[in-house]
C-alpha cells in the first residue's frame, strides 16, 4: 500500500538500549507519520513529517525522537528504551494533510 | 479541540445481523471523515471517506452534521466482517478514534 515498508518487522530488546525503527516510502509523499498501537488505547500519534527536516510532536512524544533526512525515510529512535514502550509501531504517509493515509504493515517492538 | 470518540470498544453481532459502529465527532469547520478497518494482525486500510459517499463491502456511512455523527452501517454482517474498526478526522494529523473491535458470531 503506497509502497510503504517499514523495517524490522519484529524486535526484541532489553531495557535502556537504543531502537532505530525505519519507515520507507516510494510515492514521494509529504507528510509522514508514526503511531504506537495498544489495547485499549487505539492509535496514538507519536511524531509526524511534514516535509524534509520538518517534524512535530503528536499525542505521545515523550521518550522518542524522530529524524526525516530525505523525503522517502522517517525513522523512529527510542533513546533508552522502557518496557512501557512495548507496542506495534505503524508508519503511515500521505499526500495531502486531509488525505486519506496509507499504512506500513507494523514492527512489533517487545522490550524486556 | 477536535476529536473522535467510538464509544462502544467491542461489539458482537451474530452473522446476518444488521451491524451499526458508531462515531461521533468534534470539529469547529466542516470535517473530512474516514473509516479505516484493521483485520487480525495486518496493516490498517482505508474503508471508505465521506465526500466519496461509496459502499466499500457493503458498508455505508452517512455524515450527519447535526449529530456530529458519522456511523458506519452495514445491514446484514458477514464473518470475515470482524476486525478492528477506526473512524478519523481529517485534520492535520488526522485524528483517531480508540476503534471498536467488530465479532460477528456465526
Amino acid at each position: 500500500d503506497a509502497g510503504i515498508t517499514q523495517s524490522p518487522r519484529h524486535k526484541v530488546t532489553e531495557t535502556g538500549t537504543p531502537v532505530t525503527l525505519r519507515c520507507h516510502q516510494t510515492e514521494n509523499h509529504r507528510y509522514m507519520y508514526w503511531y504506537r498501537q495498544d489495547p485499549g488505547h487505539g492509535l496514538r500519534l507519536i511524531h509526524y513529517s511534514y516535509g524534509v527536516k520538518d517534524t512535530d510532536k503528536g499525542e505521545v512524544s515523550d521518550g522518542y525522537s524522530v529524524s526525516r533526512s530525505k523525503t522517502e525515510d522517517f525513522l523512529l529512535t527510542l533513546e533508552s528504551a522502557t518496557s512501557s514502550q512495548t507496542s506495534v509501531y505503524f508508519c503511515a504517509t500521505t499526500g495531502e494533510s486531509n488525505q486519506p493515509q496509507h499504512f506500513g504493515d507494523g514492527t512489533r517492538l517487545s522490550i524486556l | 479541540a477536535q476529536r473522535v470518540t467510538q464509544p462502544e470498544k467491542l461489539l458482537s453481532v451474530f452473522k446476518g445481523a444488521p451491524v451499526e459502529l458508531k462515531c461521533n465527532y468534534s470539529y469547529s469547520g466542516s470535517p473530512e471523515l474516514f473509516w479505516y478497518v484493521q483485520y487480525s494482525r495486518q496493516r490498517l486500510q482505508l474503508l471508505l471517506r465521506h465526500i466519496s459517499r461509496e459502499s466499500i463491502k457493503g458498508f455505508t456511512a452517512d455524515l450527519n452534521k447535526g449529530e456530529t455523527s458519522f456511523h458506519l452501517k452495514k445491514p446484514f454482517a458477514q464473518e470475515e466482517d470482524s476486525a478492528m474498526y477506526y473512524c478519523a478526522l481529517g485534520d492535520t494529523p488526522l485524528v483517531f478514534g480508540k476503534g471498536t473491535r467488530l465479532s460477528v458470531i456465526a
